[in-house]
């Protein structure tokens, strides 16, 4: 079966411009997370999408965040307007279940200048 | 909330040797300890897992054990192998509650040849 794939998996934008962050989950996974690692530090959750509400959004900074699971399968992340502090590694991840194992996508390098 | 410590930050061995991960947590609703590995390029995988209910676990070379008392759990990798080099997260989920894992800040573990 096909991982969890993310798009793009670099991105180098200026600050104040706008990123939009996309995931596919493994088909059939209603649960779908969205987490960040900045660089040398913990990954921290952002927010737990289940089908195409959101469960918990308790990590997202921001109202500069938006995410998005149309339809409840692939999932957007966008921030605008983009800050520095925003730079890091952003992970997706989908299970089956809530209690069930989490399995992560390859990652998006965000850069903010 | 939670808070999740892991120590060394970067360990470095030989091969066939035994390298160890430690972690501590604080909140004593945290009940499932999932280990990630996570090699470059890649996202993190789970490798190996403990609950609360059980002092130690073994998979052929990986072992994790668990101090509730102290709060702190341990991976144990033994006869490490080049394979063995990616970075590795600890976690600490309520499980039961909501599921969230918190992670620790990761280890770069380092087999030379």
């Amino acid at each position: 079966e096909a991982g969890v794939t993310q798009f793009p998996s670099h991105s180098v934008i200026e600050k104040g411009q706008t990123v939009t962050l996309r995931c596919d989950p493994i088909s059939g996974h209603d649960n779908l997370y969205w987490y960040r690692r900045v660089m040398g530090k913990e990954i921290k959750f952002l927010l737990h999408f289940v089908k195409e509400s959101k469960q918990d959004e308790s990590g997202m900074p921001n109202n500069r965040f938006l995410a998005e699971r149309t339809g409840g399968t692939y999932s957007t992340l966008k921030v605008q307007p983009a800050e520095l502090e925003d730079s890091g590694v952003y992970f997706c991840a989908s299970g089956r279940g809530q209690g069930d194992t989490q399995y992560f996508g390859p990652g998006t390098r965000l850069t903010v200048l | 909330g939670e808070n999740v410590e892991q120590h060394p930050s970067t360990l470095s061995v030989q091969e066939g040797d035994s390298a160890v991960i430690k972690c501590t947590y604080s909140d004593s609703a945290s009940n499932y300890f999932p280990w990630y590995k996570q090699e470059l390029g890649k996202g993190p995988q789970l490798i190996i897992d403990i609950r609360s209910n059980v002092g130690e676990k073994k998979d052929q070379r990986i072992a994790v054990t668990l101090n509730k008392t102290a709060k702190h759990f341990s991976l144990h990798i033994t006869e490490t192998q080049p394979e063995d080099s990616a970075v590795y997260f600890c976690a600490a989920i309520p499980w039961g509650g909501s599921y969230i894992p918190t992670f620790g800040r990761g280890t770069s573990l380092i087999v030379h040849p």
